[in-house]
Order: C-alpha cells, then structure tokens, then sequence
C-alpha cells in the first residue's frame, strides 16, 4: 500500500492568514493526490482532485500543488469555516490511502 | 444534486454481520464510469477505504479487509449494499458510501452523511 504522511498534524492560525501544509507519498503517485475537509460529525467534503483541480463550488481560496511523492494545499485568507480537519488521499492505485490529516485550530 | 444516504444497525455485537445499505439519488449505476464506494472513520482516526463497485458490477475491495467484505447493487432501487462479516470492536467507527466519478480512479466527490456503527457485546 502507498502511504500518505501530512505534516504538521495541527497548525494554529488566525482568520485572514496564508497556511499552507503538505503530504508525501511512499512512492511516485504522479497527479493522482486528493484534498477534503472535514469538519466534526460531518462527511469529508472534496476540495481538490488532481492535485490542482478545484472540485465545483470550491473557493478558490483553496490551492493545490504537487506532483510524484510531494504535495501542498495552501488556503489564502482564512475563513472562519475553514477551520477543520484536511486529509489527502492518492487514487493512483488500489487500495486508496489517506493521509492522517492536518487539523486547521483557530489561535 | 447527487445525495446519498447510509443505513443499518448502530449496534452489532463481536462475531456478527454487518449490513449498510446506500441509497443514492440523482445518478445511475447502470451508465458508464461511476462507482460507489464505502469508507470507514473510526473514533478520532483517518479515512480507509473498504470496497467500491463499479456500473459494470467490477468489484474492489480493501486488500486487508477482502476476506470479510462483499459489496453488491441493486440498480433498479439505486442501492449499494455492503456486508461485513466477523464484526470485531475494532470495527467501529463511522461508514460513509461515497460517489467515485472515474473508473479506476479512486477519489469521492459526494459523500453521504454517515452512519456510526458500535460493535459490542
């Protein structure tokens, strides 16, 4: 299985701040690399697929980059619902894995 | 707007079956590409993916977890069924299912809201 390691595992940040955290995979996933939110007792929600693809009714605040094992989702202007949990996940082959996730916590 | 909804016990016990139905509005199962899938989150952990099927009744399953997972679709009543065996306490957590747009490619970009599954005696 190709593991999915996020860093940090929580940031503290402001409303209005630039933040930007990472993942790596265990191997080459090439573009293959999925961003979701999620907030407490709710489903993740879809931000980005293919690493830079903004997924519909996203904001565009939200910003993907990244190719083969090194990724970075980085939101501009934090909002106050922003703040959540963010998992990455590679879909370049079976079984998907997903990162442990990064939580977002307001300072 | 692609909804879908999971249902099933909220309490099984150690050694029993689990079964969770998705029923899912607004897309078909019988046209192509689509797949539905299901997702597990235990209590304050990550995402692991269990199984998807696809319109053309392939099945994928989670390596680790294939010997006790079987997945299935009833495309006349927009459901995906998935039946666990063996339930271990180990094996709460929340079951999402989750809409996949792109053969072979694993990603959800809809997701149901979720049932909390509590295995116990």
């Amino acid at each position: 299985d190709i593991q999915m390691t996020q860093s940090p595992s929580s940031l503290s940040a402001s409303v209005g701040d630039r933040v930007t955290f990472t993942c790596r995979a265990s191997q080459s996933i090439s573009n293959y690399l999925n961003w979701y939110q999620q907030k407490p007792g709710k489903a993740p929600k879809l931000l980005i697929y293919a690493a830079s693809t903004l997924q519909s009714g996203v904001p565009s605040t939200f910003r993907g980059s990244g190719s083969g094992t090194d990724f970075t989702l980085t939101i501009s202007g934090l909002q106050p619902e922003d703040f959540a949990t963010y998992y990455c996940q590679q879909s370049y082959s079976s079984p998907p894995t997903f990162g442990q996730g990064t939580k977002v916590e307001i300072k | 707007q692609i909804t879908l909804k999971e249902s099933g016990p909220t309490l099984v016990k150690p050694t029993q079956t689990l079964t969770l139905t998705c029923t899912f509005s607004e897309f078909s199962l019988s046209t192509g590409e689509v797949g539905v899938g299901w997702i597990r989150q235990p209590p304050g952990k990550t995402l692991e993916w269990l199984a998807l099927i696809y319109w053309d009744d392939d099945e994928r399953y989670s390596p680790s977890l294939r010997s006790r997972l079987t997945i299935t679709k009833d495309t006349s009543k927009n459901q995906v069924v998935l039946t666990m065996t063996n339930m271990d306490p180990l094996d709460t957590g929340t079951y999402y299912c989750a809409h996949s747009p792109y053969y072979n490619n694993y990603f959800f970009d809809y997701w149901g809201q979720g049932t909390l599954v509590t295995v116990s005696s």
